[in-house]
């Protein structure tokens, strides 16, 4: 069974541009949750969706979106890039139900 | 404000020894008690959960602790070996589809040869 995929899985921009994050979840997972991890604030929770839906939200700026295909895989995008916004940034799948969250090797974002 | 505190922040332990990790909660609607496991280069693995409802839960050398009138959780891994070597997060869940996984911040594990 293949996990979680994460594309691109290191990144490199300049401030002020875009960037947009890809996440193939387990196969008939339809959640899928985004996470940023910084050393400083640690795992951070941004937003998870669900059957093409967001259903929950973290304390991030506007800056940071995200949404979610029919098939399931999901992208986060985030305009405006800032210094701030280097992290590692990793997507998780689960079923829906309360059995736990798989996580993908994230993608390294470095703005410089 | 930090809703799941997590200690110690580094940890050492020598081979064939027992490391504890400890987190405390603070939101009673908490029900889902998960530990992750990250190696450098890779997202976290999820290692062992509980519920409320239990007291403690075993699953080979690794067991959770816990105590709901304290709301405290610990992990302990018996039998530490050099391979247990990463970092440890505690987790917190809500019950219902609101419910996102709120993380500690980690201890790093070193289990010395």
């Amino acid at each position: 069974k293949a996990g979680v995929t994460q594309t691109p899985r290191y990144l490199i921009k300049t401030r002020g541009q875009q960037v947009t994050l890809s996440c193939s979840p387990i196969s008939g997972h339809r959640s899928v949750s985004w996470y940023q991890q910084t050393p400083g604030q640690g795992l951070q929770f941004l937003f998870e969706y669900f059957s093409e839906t967001q259903r929950n939200k973290g304390n991030f700026p506007g800056r940071f979106s995200g949404r979610q295909f029919s098939n399931s895989r999901s992208e986060m995008n985030v305009s405006t890039l800032e210094l701030g916004d280097s992290a590692l940034y990793l997507c998780a799948s689960s079923s829906g139900g309360r059995d736990g969250y798989t996580f993908g090797s994230g993608t390294r974002l470095t703005v410089v | 404000q930090q809703q799941v505190k997590q200690s110690p922040q580094s940890l050492i332990v020598q081979k064939g020894g027992i490391s504890i990790i400890n987190c405390a909660y603070e939101n009673t609607a908490f029900d889902y008690f998960p530990w992750y496991q990250q190696f450098p280069g890779k997202g976290p693995a999820l290692l062992i959960a509980i519920r409320p409802d239990v007291s403690e839960k075993k699953e080979g050398r690794f067991t959770i602790s816990f105590n709901k009138s304290a709301k405290q959780f610990s992990l302990h891994i018996m039998d530490s070996q050099p391979g247990d070597s990463a970092t440890y997060f505690c987790a917190a869940q809500r019950g219902g589809s609101q419910g996102n996984l709120i993380f500690g911040k980690g201890t790093k594990l070193s289990v010395k040869p």
